[in-house]
This record gives structure tokens, sequence and C-alpha cells, in this order.
């Protein structure tokens, strides 16, 4: 168990909907970031936010979008849903100094279903 | 940015054997390299990780080793036992204040044959 939940654990729902994927990092982490993992495209780093900040932003579309939370919880707002959104979505955490590379932990992952 | 290749994309080993995974990154700004472990169901677990100052580290029955000029490093799993089968990924990232993604390899699904 690497301290990081992700909920829900399962998500089905119809192209053309709207729906928001929930991370809470370890406890003392400051530094949030979204992976999405589908069969093509492998691990794709999506966007990474510190300390309620967005920090470093990777190939994540405009339907998508992310915030941190004062509490440092974060989450993934996916819209407009496509067939090819369908993937398993990280969520990973570290202390990010700023300084330098630290560990990143991952999440359980939420998959997500799009029919 | 960054690109990283993983090699083979898959392998199976009989049980005891060892195991070799490679990486090459194209980055020379990258200066940490993660190893991930996936089994099914579940989210990428560290096993391993080197930054660039140092060649290479061992963990246990889990090495790596990182060659800067070539810009390739590598995972060596000795003594292979069932319960390493899974998918293994390579990530690269340089760091800096700009943020700290990982850029990951395709993976390699290992099986270790009892």
């Amino acid at each position: 168990d690497s301290g990081v939940t992700q909920t829900p654990k399962h998500l089905i729902t119809a192209t053309g909907q709207r729906v928001t994927l929930r991370c809470s990092p370890r406890s003392g982490d400051l530094s949030v970031y979204w992976y999405q993992q589908s069969l093509d495209q492998g691990l794709q780093f999506l966007i990474q936010y510190y300390n309620g900040e967005e920090r470093a932003k990777g190939n994540i579309l405009e339907r998508f979008s992310a915030q941190q939370f004062p509490d440092l919880h974060s989450e993934l707002n996916l819209s407009s849903l496509e067939l090819g959104d369908s993937a398993l979505y990280f969520c990973a955490s570290s202390v990010f100094s700023g300084g330098s590379t630290d560990t990143q932990y991952f999440g359980p992952g939420t998959r997500l279903t799009v029919l | 940015g960054e690109n990283v290749e993983q090699h083979p994309s898959t392998l199976s080993v009989q049980e005891g054997d060892s195991a070799v995974i490679k990486c090459t990154y194209s980055d020379s700004a990258s200066n940490y390299f993660p190893w991930y472990k996936q089994e099914l169901g579940k989210g990428p677990q560290l096993i391993i990780d080197i930054r660039s100052n140092v060649g290479e580290k061992k963990d246990q029955r889990i090495a790596v080793t990182l060659n800067k000029t070539a810009k390739h490093f590598s995972l060596h799993i000795t003594e292979t036992q069932p319960e390493d089968s899974a998918v293994y990924f390579c990530a690269a990232t340089p760091w800096g204040a700009a943020g700290n993604k990982l850029t990951f390899g395709g993976g390699t699904r290992v099986l270790v044959k009892p």
C-alpha cells in the first residue's frame, strides 16, 4: 500500500458525459501527479500540482482539467468523454521540494470505461 | 522532450535464472531513473531508482546500472522467483524546479516459469 488513495476504483459512463476522479496524496506529500495508462499509449504524464499550483503539464487534452485543493487532495475532471478516453488513470504523489527529483508513489488507479 | 525506449517487450525466464531489461533515453538533461513494477490490477510500485551521479545500485536481488554517456540504463533481477512475474517500467526525468514529470518506457512483461 503506497498511501495514495484514489476513488472511485471503477467508473463506467457514456460518450459525451463528464466525470471526476479523486486522489488523496500520502501524508506529508505536497505534489500530486496524474498519469493515463492506455494499451496504445502506455503510461503518459498528464499534469502535476504542487501545493495547490500547477507545476508541469504534459499532453493533457483541453477537455481534461485538474486542481489541487487546500487540503492537498486533487481532482481530475474529464468532460465530453470519447471512447478513446477509456483507460486507467493513476495519481501519484511526492514531497517535491522544487529543487530536485524525488520518488513518486502511485495510487491503485481508477479504471474508466466509456461506452 | 524526453523519449524512453524499453526492450524487450516480453521476457520469459525459468525460475532461478536472471532477467535483464534495457532502456535508452534521449534527453541528456535527465538525471533520475526509477523502475516500477506493476502487478495485474494494481498501480506501479517503485522497486529501485538511480540518480545520474551513480553508475550502479543494488538492492538484494535487484540491481540497476546507468551509462550516461550512452544514455542507457538496465534492470537486473537475479535468482528470479514466480512472484517477480509482472510488468516492469523504466522511466526518466530531468530534475529541476520546472516540474518532475516522469517519461515511461513501453513496459516489459516478465513471466517467471516455475
